[in-house]
């Protein structure tokens, strides 16, 4: 079955360094990557999504890249701010008809001030 | 639109015990998923629905059942609580009819303890 491996588990950077989330995921028929973005005692929201035809998307200073060959994907965070501090979650879904997504682990972000 | 909601916001259970977890969206979306989420382990997937009467198991289904009878409501039971569902719980949906993909959005979650 699929399986999403999320690293690091845990990430500080300071205030204006950038942070950087890697997935690998195991099932290649995989066609749909979200990250989502979970504050303490909140909902996930979705951040930025890309889909198998794309290489990279870009939302202000949040980027994910997408490399299928190799099967991992990245989320990117630039000049980080103390309130991008949360837990970020990967997950990817088979376009199958299913719509099944498959997390992974989670990286607490923490940006020092 | 109230988007995805769910209730209760918070239960405590007795082992044994049985309890309906309540979801609706009012987005019109055909699939819901239903998700628990503990310290270390991301979100796993419990049961999902690509439609009215139509139902499917993820990842953790035992202990677990679902219905939907309805597009905007996905219910989720309990049959006779044990100290491992102790979690959290999270219900979404999702609409790639409406969006052209399958964004989910997910309500803001039951903490469910089991004593």
């Amino acid at each position: 079955g699929e399986n999403v491996e999320q690293h690091p588990s845990t990430l500080s950077v300071q205030e204006g360094d950038s942070a950087v989330i890697k997935c690998t995921y195991s099932d290649s028929a995989s066609n749909y990557f979200p990250w989502y973005k979970q504050e303490l005692g909140k909902r996930p929201q979705l951040i930025i999504d890309i889909r198998s035809n794309v290489g990279e998307k870009k939302d202000q200073r949040i980027a994910v890249t997408l490399n299928k060959t190799a099967k991992h994907f990245s989320l990117h965070i630039t000049e980080t701010q103390p309130e991008d501090s949360a837990v970020y979650f990967c997950a990817a879904s088979i376009d199958s008809g299913t719509y099944k997504y498959i997390f992974g682990t989670g990286t607490r972000l923490k940006v020092l001030a | 639109n109230a988007g995805v909601t769910q209730t209760p916001k918070f239960q405590v259970l007795k082992t044994g015990q049985s309890m309906t977890l309540q979801c609706a969206q009012d987005m019109n979306h055909e699939y819901m998923s239903w998700y628990r989420q503990d310290p270390g382990m991301g979100l796993r997937l419990i049961h999902y629905s690509v439609g009215a009467g139509i139902t499917d198991q993820g990842e953790v289904p035992n202990g677990y059942n679902v219905s939907r009878s309805t597009t905007e409501d996905f219910p989720l039971r309990l049959l006779s609580a044990a100290p491992s569902q102790t979690s959290v719980y999270f219900c979404a949906s999702s609409s790639e009819r409406l969006a052209g993909y399958e964004t989910q959005y997910f309500g803001p979650g039951t903490r469910l303890l089991v004593l």
